[in-house]
């Protein structure tokens, strides 16, 4: 059974730039939550798909959009990128209905903006 | 809206030795989880804990336990016989227990991690 799968592994893009990165959820799971992880600091919650739609937000600007499939996989995108930009992005599936509706995380894209 | 403190930045223990990890939170909330994350070099967060918060009885997962002192807003994670495989950053979170359609619903809100080394 894979786990939750994300790609690329690292990507360079430079300020202004676009960025897509994407994720493949666990067999089974549901809702797809996106979350940025600065060097050295605890993830931000970015925010969370369930049936293809965005249900939560974090502090995060427009730039920042999302999309969930109907196969449950979902694409984070960045616009207009910033330096400040750079982080682990991760990735994190769930089955909404389970009881503790537990998060198994990706291993993340690491994203450099030059 | 939640915030959760890990005043620790690091922490080392010798190998079978016991540590603790100290872990502090702020909610209006009655209702909400709260959880223990390891994330070795390798990147992948892995649950280690979970804890609820109407239970009372402390949640304890092999050599991993915690103490949770609801009034005090406390989450501790204790790491009994620590092994060189438990360095690590160590992350506490909280999420709301708030109904499917809750706004909070599904969120986790992390400290800032603790960085555990482990001597051999």
């Amino acid at each position: 059974d894979a786990g939750v799968t994300q790609s690329p592994t690292h990507l360079i893009k430079t300020r202004g730039q676009q960025v897509t990165l994407r994720c493949s959820p666990k067999s089974g799971h549901d809702t797809v939550s996106w979350y940025q992880q600065a060097l050295g600091q605890g993830p931000q919650f970015i925010f969370q798909y369930y049936e293809e739609e965005e249900r939560q937000r974090g502090n995060f600007p427009d730039r920042f959009s999302g999309h969930q499939f109907p196969n449950y996989s979902s694409e984070l995108n960045v616009n207009a990128l910033l330096l400040g930009d750079s982080a682990l992005y991760l990735c994190a599936s769930s089955l909404l209905t389970s009881y503790y509706n537990e998060q198994f995380f990706g291993p993340g894209t690491r994203l450099t903006v030059l | 809206a939640q915030t959760v403190t890990q005043s620790q930045p690091e922490m080392s223990v010798q190998e079978a030795e016991t540590v603790t990890l100290s872990c502090t939170y702020d909610t209006s909330e009655s209702d909400y989880y709260l959880f223990w994350y390891k994330q070795p070099p390798s990147r992948q967060m892995i649950l280690v804990i979970r804890q609820e918060a109407y239970k009372q009885q402390n949640a304890t997962e092999n050599r991993f336990s915690v103490n949770f002192q609801k009034a005090a807003k406390s989450f501790s994670l204790k790491i009994s016989d620590s092994q060189l495989g438990d360095a690590a950053m160590y992350f506490c979170a909280y999420r709301s227990a708030g109904g499917a359609g809750g706004t909070s619903y599904g969120k986790l809100t992390f400290g800032q991690g603790t960085i555990l080394t482990v001597h051999p």
